[in-house]
């Protein structure tokens, strides 16, 4: 079975553009979260969502925002990027709603704005 | 507020030496869970144990045990006879119970533990 897929795996962007960051979750998965894990730190938690809702936000800007589709697949989008913004960021599936649960993650899309 | 803290920033031993990585947290809840996730140069974060608050039995799988101390607010892990393969970044994380819409678990800074052949 897959796991956990991220495209694009590497990207570069300059400041003030937007980028958008894709997650499919394991088959039958229901819930997928976001990080932001800058160089030397551990992940931070951005948003959570759960059949299609979002369940939980981190303490990010509001250039950051995210969505859920019918199929549970997820996208993370950021406007306006900042030097600040590079970093890995992880998208994690679940087959609960609940940050406590087991999560699974991919192997990130590693960011950078120059 | 919560905060976790992996003092350890950076362990080398060598192959086959026993090596704890130590966890010390705050919360103001009695009840919450603590993670171990292991993150090896791929990039991807792999679960390794999840523990809630009312279970202070010690734990172990294979080589690997944990030790968790609600007097001391730690939770510690032990990988015995250590093997290369074991080389990676490791995090401790927490997460205050029941969760809500704004609880999000929250991770230490992380240990990168190097074993030397």
């Amino acid at each position: 079975d897959a796991g956990v897929t991220q495209s694009p795996t590497h990207l570069i962007k300059t400041r003030g553009q937007h980028v958008t960051l894709r997650c499919s979750p394991i088959s039958g998965h229901k819930s997928v979260s976001w990080y932001q894990q800058v160089l030397g730190q551990g992940p931070q938690f951005i948003f959570q969502y759960y059949e299609k809702e979002e369940r939980g936000r981190g303490n990010f800007p509001d250039r950051f925002s995210a969505r859920q589709f019918p199929n549970y697949s997820s996208e993370l989008n950021v406007n306006a990027l900042l030097l600040g913004d590079s970093a890995l960021y992880l998208c994690a599936s679940s087959g609960q709603g609940s940050s406590y649960n087991e999560q699974f993650f991919g192997p990130g899309t590693r960011l950078t704005v120059l | 507020a919560q905060k976790v803290t992996q003092a350890q920033t950076e362990i080398s031993v060598v192959e086959k030496e026993d090596v704890t990585l130590d966890c010390v947290y705050e919360t103001r809840d009695t009840t919450y869970y603590l993670f171990w996730y292991k993150q090896p140069p791929s990039g991807e974060l792999v679960f390794l144990i999840r523990r809630n608050s009312f279970d202070e039995q010690n734990e172990i799988s294979g080589r690997y045990s944990w030790n968790f101390q609600k007097s001391t607010s730690s939770f510690n892990f032990t990988i015995t006879a250590s093997q290369v393969v074991d080389s990676a970044v490791y995090f401790c994380a927490l997460i205050q119970l029941p969760a809500n819409r704004d609880d999000k678990i929250i991770f230490g800074k992380g240990t990168r533990l190097h074993i030397l052949p």
